[in-house]
């Protein structure tokens, strides 16, 4: 059974960074292509950025609202997908979600965590 | 960025068919995803491609595409299928890498 399972979220003050986790199971992480997404209270649905796979160089896309302050990592060895943020805005504050890439669909995505929480507010 | 159109809201009498649409000039280039969102839940995939439903989504949901107009059709809409619907596919803009969301559709059933 796939499984994404994110943590690290929590309540940061603007500026400041925090680094989320997702740890996946259930298949073979390295093989897929990785991509968060999130969730401000009440809205809608907002993509943050993916990596690739290995095979496909491990590159990163981003939004272009969290372009450079944001770094997407993984760990294929741990099958741990990171999201780094730094320099973090109140507008940053949503439910973030770590979901697995369908093959080389880059805008699908077959399955999707929990979410954790990110709050940025002084 | 580009941007996808979704209509806010929608309303369907249970066992109607109902259309859910997205509009968006990356549809022109690009197939939609369409992902059915409960309250308190995660987003879960039930469109992808031409017409590709994931394995455990019932046959009742099916997808559509015409010019930049993607469509997501439930017909015989029950109960369970009141949710928040989103659309998704790649960006054609400047960032052509990226990806785009839909605002979402609230679904609901009469």
């Amino acid at each position: 059974e796939v499984q994404l399972v994110e943590s690290g979220g929590g309540l940061v003050q603007p500026g400041r960074s925090l680094r989320l986790s997702c740890t996946a199971s259930g298949f073979t992480f390295g093989d897929y292509a990785m991509s968060w997404v999130r969730q401000a209270p009440g809205k809608g649905l907002e993509w943050v950025g993916f990596i690739r796979s290995k095979a496909y160089g491990g590159t990163t896309e981003y939004a272009a609202s969290v372009k450079g302050r944001f770094t997407i990592s993984r760990d294929d060895s741990k099958s741990i997908a990171y999201l780094q943020m730094n320099s973090l805005k109140t507008e940053d504050t949503a439910v973030y979600y770590c979901t697995r890439v369908l093959g080389d669909i880059v805008a699908t995505y077959d399955y999707w965590g929990q979410g954790t929480l990110v709050t940025v507010s002084s | 960025s580009s941007e996808l159109t979704q209509d806010p809201a929608v309303s369907v009498a249970l066992g109607q068919t109902v259309r859910i649409t997205c509009q968006g000039d990356s549809l022109r280039s690009y197939y939609a995803s369409w992902y059915q969102q409960k309250p308190g839940q995660a987003p879960v995939l039930v469109i992808y491609g031409k017409n590709n439903r994931p394995s455990g989504i019932p046959d009742r949901f099916s997808g559509s595409s015409s010019g930049n107009t993607a469509s997501l059709t439930i017909t015989g809409a029950q109960a369970e299928d009141e949710a928040d619907y989103y659309c998704n596919s790649r960006d054609s803009s400047g960032n052509h890498l990226g990806v785009v969301f839909g605002g979402g559709t609230k679904l609901t059933v009469l």
